[in-house]
Parts: C-alpha cells; structure tokens; sequence
C-alpha cells in the first residue's frame, strides 16, 4: 500500500494566509525531506529534516516520528510560494532510495 | 556551479527512436539515480547505482538501461522510445540519506 500520503492535493490560498501541508508515512524512517517543484519543473531542497523542526525564511518543518507525520509550514504566504511540494521519505530498512508522495499544488492567489 | 547537471534539457524523438539522457554530479558522491515524474504522481525510481561498474534496478526499470561510466557520470538509456515513456526525468546524487537533484530533462516520445 502507499507508505506515504501527502495531503491536500491542492491548496489555493490569499496572499498573506498560511498554508500547512502533511505526509503521513506508515512505514519507519531515517530521513524525510521536502522539496519545492517550480511551475517549470526543477526541483528545490527545502528541508532535510528526519526528526524536529527546522526553520528557513517563512517555511517551517516539523517531523514527529513517533506519529508517523511531517508538516511543512508557509507563514504569510506569497504569490511567488505557488508550485508543487513534495515530501519524500527514506523508509527505515531501505538503502539510500527514497519513497515519493504525490505532491501539493500551491495557488497563492493575489 | 551546479552540482548536479543533466543533458539535453528537453528531447524530442519519435517511437522507436534511441535516446541517451546523461548525467553529471561533481558531488563526489557514491549514489546516484534516475527519477521519472508524470502528472499527477511522485518522483519514480528507473535504476540507481553505488559507484562505477554498478547498476541497481528501481521500481520502473522495464523499457530502461542505465550505465554508470565513471563516478561522475551515470546514463540513462531507451533503445526503442515508446509514447509512454514521455514524462520528466531526474537525476540525483548523494551519499547518505540527502538527495541531490538536476534540473530535469523533459523527454517527449511522439
């Protein structure tokens, strides 16, 4: 089944609003990062961040291993924030391959 | 002074037609790997390998060969391109747990 579910699928914000995105993982892990896909599809690291929380700028990620969850946070959100987030685990028996969530379409809306 | 850099950008071929996708990593990493993203999906694992001489098979290897020439580079290769296989296609370096990623080569079968 799919060990990682990332939710919403699309989000469409204002300008100014926050914007809270999830992976839900059921499997155990030693790594999780977030990465952000611009419109024309290069790919961003946002965050390597396996346990805690870590902050960069406005974006804020939060991994709580004991409730199988990942959080990233995006306080006061711009138009230029718009585009896909992506979360990606590396299961806990795994060697160095990395299981995908399917993404988060951001719209910030002016 | 990118790390990670793949070529060509964007590649048109029709059915049947053969097509190299390189890539290079002046990480001086062990791993590295090739992702293929369609609409609606993650990043999918093609092959991956831990060094010079050695490939590993992913979750979606049918319709791929891959060749790791030396530590720097790793090729991704079709033989006989098929419509289906038209997606964005990434490649990847590391060392531990923390990815890094190329800009993409968006292949387009017609």
């Amino acid at each position: 089944g799919q060990q990682v579910q990332q939710s919403p699928a699309s989000l469409v914000l204002q300008e100014g609003e926050n914007a809270e995105l999830q992976c839900n993982f059921s499997t155990s892990l030693n790594s999780m990062q977030w990465f952000y896909q611009r419109p024309g599809g290069s790919l961003v690291s946002l965050f390597y961040n396996p346990s805690g929380t870590k902050h960069s700028g406005r974006l804020t990620s939060t991994t709580v291993i004991k409730e199988r969850r990942s959080s990233l946070h995006i306080s006061s959100s711009q138009t230029t924030d718009s585009g896909t987030y992506l979360c990606a685990l590396e299961p806990g028996d795994s060697n160095y391959q990395l299981i995908w969530g399917s993404g988060t379409k951001l719209i910030i809306k002016p | 002074e990118a790390a990670v850099t793949q070529s060509p950008r964007n590649k048109v071929t029709v059915t049947g037609g053969n097509v190299t996708l390189s890539c290079r990593q002046t990480n001086s990493h062990n791993y590295m790997y090739w992702y293929r993203q369609d609409t609606g999906h993650g990043l999918r694992l093609i092959h991956y390998s831990y060094g010079a001489g050695n490939l590993q098979i992913g979750d979606v290897p049918d319709g791929y060969k891959a060749t790791r020439t030396t530590q720097e580079d790793f090729f991704l290769l079709l033989e006989l391109a098929s419509p289906s296989q038209t997606s964005l296609y990434f490649c990847a370096s590391s060392e531990a747990y923390e990815q890094y990623f190329g800009p993409g080569t968006r292949l387009t079968v017609l």
